[in-house]
């Protein structure tokens, strides 16, 4: 089974700085995708990033990008450039090729501070 | 707008209570699961659905009852649930239940049981 972990369950930033969310999983599989998911206050899940896991290149998606790094089951979401509206859980998830749900980690919650 | 739509957003019912909660889609998606969110736990899959037929039970306690009449509408029927069933219920979609694009989510009903 897999599992994913997130260290942090709080984190707090400044305005326009850069904030870097951990998560690491366990899976033995070889081939499988990576989400980080947002959830504001209005509770609404939002897909932030995707990565595939057979691509050496690093996610990117405007402010947030990842540190994908397989050997150590590593995904980490580095969000630049902070922004106030950027306040929310943070989840981290895995899903392998094979057709397996949707595994979450427990969340960070991120505050950002004006 | 989400694309998923739950109703209502939130719910109090008593332990000897029936209730139902509402989750449309009109994604053309044709898988739709329902997630447990509790405090400082992962989200809990609950059910999957694959063009209407159940798929997936992870041992729900017979107290929730799932209802699928269509690839668009999804029901959560409740009856003599216990206070630890308060929590966050999320209703999410996906073309696919193996589609790896991650899931689209609804905002959520919160439950709280009295």
């Amino acid at each position: 089974a897999q599992t994913v972990t997130q260290s942090q369950p709080e984190m707090s930033v400044q305005e326009a700085e850069t904030v870097t969310l951990s998560c690491t999983y366990d899976t033995s599989e070889s081939n499988y995708y990576l989400f980080w998911y947002k959830q504001p206050p209005s509770r609404q899940m939002i897909l932030v990033i995707r990565q595939e896991a057979y691509k050496q290149q690093n996610a990117t998606e405007n402010r947030f990008s990842v540190n994908f790094q397989k050997a150590a089951k590593s995904f980490s979401l580095k969000i630049s450039d902070s922004q106030l509206g950027d306040t929310a859980m943070y989840f981290c998830a895995f899903m392998t090729t094979s057709g397996s749900r949707l595994t979450f980690g427990e969340g960070t919650q991120l505050t950002v501070n004006p | 707008e989400t694309g998923v739509t739950q109703t209502p957003r939130h719910l109090v019912m008593g332990m000897t209570n029936k209730k139902s909660l509402k989750c449309e889609q009109h994604l053309g998606h044709n898988a739709m699961y329902w997630y447990k969110q509790s405090a400082k736990k992962p989200l809990e899959l609950m059910f999957v659905y694959n063009f209407k037929e159940q798929t997936e039970n992870n041992s729900v306690p017979s107290r929730f009852s799932p209802e699928c009449p269509n690839s668009s509408h999804l029901f959560l029927h409740l009856h003599t649930l216990q206070p630890e069933d308060s929590a966050l219920y999320l209703c999410a979609s996906s073309l696919r239940p193996d589609s790896n694009y991650g899931y689209t989510f609804g905002s959520g009903t919160r439950l709280t049981v009295v």
